[in-house]
């Protein structure tokens, strides 16, 4: 599965949006970016994932870019609860089991 | 929430003593996975079943042993635990082979003394 890079940290302000970026350069044509966060203590959660075209769901949206090298995850209006850790996955379609590996991902601090 | 439990929550056992993490389900998953969690290297993969009586070794699967008599519940345990062993154990639950749009429990915080 390709590797994923991201931003160490980022912050951004209540009410506004959360752009987090994730480069995954070497994505094949059959993998999936999942994104999944860690609220401090808690157990990962699933937020989203995409192919191809961009998605959206009651949680976030994902911006996949057309080369598909690079992907973005918007929190529309961020509020002080979506703060953790946002981590960005590529994942194929195939047979292996329990490929969900986690890096260090991005720590996210939504302010007042 | 998915219907996943984890217990114990906490535990505090001693070098050399046996130890069994329970991972509870009400979802009807097939595939169920343990993970730890430490600072600086990730969720990394215990073991994990597709299936009842069908388990498999994940990448730090040494001092480890699962079962799975039923579908949903998945135990992990530590033969004889060590200190090296002390970290969060994190159950999670999947429709898929991967375990991508997995739900996971709370956490097992396991200190080993």
């Amino acid at each position: 599965d390709a590797k994923t890079t991201q931003p160490t940290s980022m912050d951004c302000a209540e009410g506004r949006a959360a752009n987090l970026p994730c480069n995954h350069s070497t994505i094949s044509g059959n993998e999936y970016v999942y994104w999944y966060r860690q609220i401090h203590s808690q157990g990962p959660q699933y937020i989203i994932h995409g192919l191809k075209n961009n998605e959206t769901n009651e949680m976030a949206s994902l911006i996949i870019t057309e080369d598909r090298k690079s992907s973005t995850l918007i929190l529309p209006h961020a509020t002080l609860r979506d703060t953790a850790v946002y981590y960005c996955i590529v994942l194929s379609g195939g047979t292996s089991y329990g490929k969900l590996t986690f890096g260090q991902g991005t720590i996210l601090t939504v302010h007042p | 929430d998915a219907g996943i439990t984890q217990s114990p929550r906490h535990k505090v056992t001693e070098t050399g003593t046996p130890v069994t993490l329970r991972c509870h389900q009400t979802e009807n998953h097939r595939y169920m996975y343990w993970y730890r969690q430490d600072p600086g290297h990730g969720l990394r993969l215990i073991h994990y079943s597709y299936g009842v009586k069908d388990t498999d070794k994940g990448e730090v699967s040494d001092g480890y042993s699962v079962s799975r008599s039923k579908t949903e519940d998945f135990l992990l345990t530590l033969e004889s635990a060590t200190s090296s062993q002390t970290s969060v154990y994190f159950c999670a639950i999947s429709d898929t082979r991967q375990g991508s749009e997995a739900f996971f429990g709370q956490g097992t915080r396991l200190t080993v003394v």
